[in-house]
This record gives C-alpha cells, sequence and structure tokens, in this order.
C-alpha cells in the first residue's frame, strides 16, 4: 500500500533563510508526487508535481522540489523564505497513470520568524 | 487552471441531522474527489467520481454517505445521519489535465 511519510510535524525558520521539507513515500511502481500548501482557514493550493522527466521541478512562489528515487523522497526546497511563506505544507503521492485518490502525509506547519 | 468553489463555508448541524455539501466547478470537468480532514489530523480521501459514477471509496465512505451530480455541474456530498465524528473540513477537489487535482476552499462540518 502507499504512503507517505512527513518526518517533520513542525519547522520554524528565519525570514531570508533557506527551508528544505521532507517527504518520503512508499510505493510499488513510480508514483505522481504534489506538494500542497495550506494556509490557515484556507483551502489546500498545489504548489508543484512531479509525474516524469527531469527530477528537480519547479512550482509557485519559488519552491522547488527535487524527486530521489533511490531515497523514496522528494523534498521540497525553498532558497529564500518570506513571512507569507508560513503555513502547512502537505506531500501527497498518486497512483501512477491514474485519477485516482491522492495519499497524503501528516503535514509540516511551517512558522517564520522576522 | 481554475479551481472549484464550496458551498456553504460552514455548516452547523445537530447529530442525527442530514447535511448537504456542494461543490460547483468553474467549468466542465469529469472527475471530482471528496476528502476531509479532521481537526488537526492529516487529509484522507473519501471517494472519487468520474463521469456520473463512483470510481473509488474509502473505508471511510459507508453507506451514509453518498455523492451524486444531479443537474450535471454542481457536485455534492451527503451526510445522511451525521455524527459527532463526522465534524472536519470537507475539500472537493477536480482533476486536471494530467493527474494532478485541484482543491476548493473547503466545508468546515460542525455536528453538535
Amino acid at each position: 500500500a502507499q504512503s507517505v511519510t512527513q518526518p517533520d510535524i513542525h519547522i520554524t525558520v528565519s525570514e531570508g533563510a533557506s527551508l528544505e521539507l521532507r517527504c518520503n513515500y512508499s510505493y510499488g511502481a513510480t508514483p505522481y508526487l504534489f506538494w500542497y500548501v495550506q494556509s490557515p482557514g484556507q483551502g489546500l493550493q498545489l504548489l508543484l508535481k512531479y509525474f516524469s522527466g527531469d527530477t528537480l521541478v519547479q512550482g509557485i512562489k519559488g519552491f522547488e522540489a527535487e524527486f530521489k528515487r533511490s531515497q523514496s523522497s522528494f523534498n521540497l526546497r525553498k532558497p529564500s523564505v518570506h513571512w507569507s511563506d508560513a503555513a502547512e505544507y502537505f506531500c501527497a503521492v498518486g497512483a501512477q497513470d491514474s485519477w485516482g485518490k491522492l495519499q497524503f502525509g501528516a503535514g509540516t506547519q511551517v512558522v517564520v520568524t522576522p | 487552471e481554475p479551481e472549484v468553489t464550496q458551498t456553504p463555508s460552514h455548516q452547523v448541524t445537530q447529530m442525527g441531522q442530514e447535511v448537504i455539501l456542494r461543490c460547483v466547478p468553474i467549468s466542465n470537468h469529469l472527475y471530482f474527489y471528496w476528502y476531509r480532514q479532521i481537526l488537526g489530523q492529516k487529509v484522507e480521501f473519501l471517494v472519487s467520481f468520474y463521469n456520473n459514477e463512483i470510481s473509488e471509496k474509502s473505508e471511510i465512505f459507508d453507506d451514509q454517505f453518498s455523492v451524486e451530480r444531479p443537474d450535471g455541474s454542481n457536485f455534492t456530498l451527503k451526510i445522511r445521519s451525521t455524527k459527532l465524528e463526522d465534524s472536519a473540513m470537507y475539500f472537493c477537489a477536480r482533476g486536471g489535465m494530467r493527474y494532478e487535482q485541484y482543491f476548493g476552499p473547503g466545508t468546515r462540518l460542525t455536528v453538535t
């Protein structure tokens, strides 16, 4: 069965510093991978997605993620965080070649300090 | 890409009552999904809906839940007899061009 693990429940980062959020997945084949962001009281916004090809994918708001098959990871990064990046971030995995369900990780809460 | 809208934004209901949550796509789409997020927990898949039929459902989606697209536009989730544990944020999503999903703002359901 597919699963997603986000090891960090909570991360505090200074404004302007770099950010990396970890995501590990378990899946029998190459999955489709996604990062979503949820601001307080808001819905889930798609940041970026990986289906195939280049393992480094660019997303919105200056985020990028790298797919590493050998490590079953899809970590999210941003070189310099802004106060508006404070939110909860969810990694999700979907089945290849399918419009099936997404399996979400537990989320990582990001706090940005001045 | 445009997403979906959901109504109401917040619904308060008494235990045992029926509720209907609505999802309105901005344009025509074929794939729709319902997820829920209990406060402080992860987002959980409930059901997927394709071409006016359920294509997949989770263990959570038991007989008290149903989905339909009655007028070919609105996509609804009905909970027949709500329980306290149904209190959650319910998200509708629609499928994108390449298997990604775009989520609506959610409906907060509070069962008292």
